[in-house]
């Protein structure tokens, strides 16, 4: 299973917005809603940011929104600050195995 | 406080063998999915393993299937990986992670293998 495309980077000024891609195809984001999206910082552990395409677990600000379109997914951070600067990740599943993206390093400029 | 620790990771030689665990607090770990994830250095994320709650049906990564082991101790409320015939391309930081949700909802720190000569 291959991994679903991201671009390698994106970037914005401190209070707009950046969208960032995730592609696949219909047999893993085109085939279900379970499309989620991990924010890692330098040395951390990944954080649950989005799960099921456009769902906020609790404690994570709204201004991250998650949707989908066919064969690809999307995170979008709205007023960036720098603590959005980090790497990000989606991931769906290909049957019932988990694949992630490729990750995009979003730079707040 | 739901909490994962994870712990094992060393350096070992091609053909090796380690052991992680990933010990969980405030919750189960026979009571939801859980996985092992890894990060090669300066490399994405990618899934390895994981193993269901209940019957505890197991399922890997084309790329270590055959050679690394998910199980867990529900004593010890416990995830473990056995990871055998190591490669150099098995050096990672591997996570242990909670699935909900239809995704990873909690992780641990990482451990780091390192697999070199």
């Amino acid at each position: 299973q291959s991994a679903l495309t991201q671009p390698p980077s994106a970037s914005g000024s401190p209070g707009q917005s950046v969208t960032i891609s995730c592609t696949g195809t219909s047999s893993d984001v085109g085939a279900n809603n379970y499309v989620s999206w991990y924010q890692q910082h330098p040395g951390k552990a990944p954080k649950f940011m989005i799960y099921e395409v456009n769902k906020r677990p609790s404690g994570v600000p709204d201004r991250f929104s998650g949707s989908k379109s066919g064969n690809t997914a999307s995170l979008t951070v709205s007023g960036l600050q720098a603590e959005d600067e980090a790497d990000y990740y989606c991931c769906s599943y290909a049957g019932f195995k988990p694949v992630f993206g490729t990750g995009t390093k979003v730079t707040v400029l | 406080e739901v909490q994962l620790v994870e712990s094992g990771g060393g350096l070992v030689q091609p053909g090796g063998s380690l052991r992680l665990s990933c010990a969980a607090s405030g919750f189960t770990v026979s009571s939801d999915y859980m996985s092992w994830v890894r990060q090669a250095p300066g490399k994405g994320l990618e899934w390895v393993s994981v193993i269901h709650n209940g019957g505890g049906n197991t399922f890997y990564a084309d790329s270590v299937k055959g050679r690394f082991t998910i199980s867990r101790d529900n004593s010890k409320n416990t995830l473990y990986l056995q990871m055998n015939s190591l490669r150099v391309e098995d050096t990672a930081v591997y996570y242990c992670a909670r699935m909900a949700r239809g995704g990873f909802d909690v992780w641990g720190q990482g451990t780091m293998g390192i697999v070199s000569s």
